[in-house]
């Protein structure tokens, strides 16, 4: 089975500090993303990475980095977090076939900053 | 840009009861459809998917999907809800010409299976 695990499941956080999320997965997926996901609002993605030290912007990059030194890491950076920043943060994972392929969700972090 | 519209945000619905969960999608170029679930305090996890063929897909606890081409839909049934089945369920669409990055997701159904 895929295990994708993120670092924390809950943080909390002042507003500008410096924030780094974690994500792990076991599979040798070519593929992470990042999404935050919000009431009413589904996810968004943030960032994705389609090989190591390689990135693109998702839909809401604004206030965030992130990092992908080894395959089966990929980190999200706050570089200083703010309170909208209040959300669930979901990592994912796929193979690089494209399209068609599932994406294996970790269970999430819940970052709060006040 | 693609779209994904899940029309209720919320559904309610007693043990053994059937439930359709409703999903429209903005275009009418080939696609792929996902549904993922995401049960309390969890990840998300597929739940089925539709790439060609069939326009009826199942997954392993019940659920299918019909995909309807010419009303740009991917709504989810199942005929028998069990307390279980309470999660949050999201609808996703994914453009083959983006190479799986920009999958796009709905805001998501909460179903409520009450006893």
């Amino acid at each position: 089975d895929v295990k994708v695990t993120q670092s924390s499941r809950y943080l909390v956080k002042r507003t500008g500090e410096k924030v780094f999320l974690e994500c792990v997965q076991d599979m040798d997926h070519e593929n992470m993303f990042w999404y935050r996901q919000d009431p009413g609002l589904g996810l968004r993605l943030i960032y994705f990475s389609y090989d190591v030290k390689m990135k693109e912007k998702g839909d809401i990059p604004e206030g965030y980095s992130v990092s992908r030194e080894k395959k089966e890491r990929f980190s999200l950076i706050l570089e200083s977090a703010s309170t909208n920043q209040t959300s669930m943060y979901l990592c994912a994972s796929s193979l690089a076939q494209g399209a068609k392929e599932t994406q294996y969700f970790g269970p999430g972090t819940r970052l709060l900053v006040l | 840009a693609q779209s994904v519209t899940q029309l209720d945000s919320q559904v309610p619905v007693f043990e053994e009861a059937p439930v359709e969960l409703r999903c429209n999608y903005s275009s009418s170029v080939s696609v792929y459809l996902f549904w993922y679930v995401q049960y309390p305090n969890q990840g998300l996890q597929l739940l089925l998917k539709y790439l060609s063929g069939s326009t009826l897909v199942e997954s392993i606890n019940g659920f299918e999907a019909e995909f309807n081409k010419s009303q740009t839909s991917f709504h989810l049934r199942k005929p028998s809800v069990h307390i279980s089945d309470t999660a949050e369920y999201f609808c996703a669409v994914s453009d083959p010409k983006t190479g799986g990055f920009k999958t796009i997701f709905g805001a998501g159904t909460r179903l409520f299976v009450k006893a």
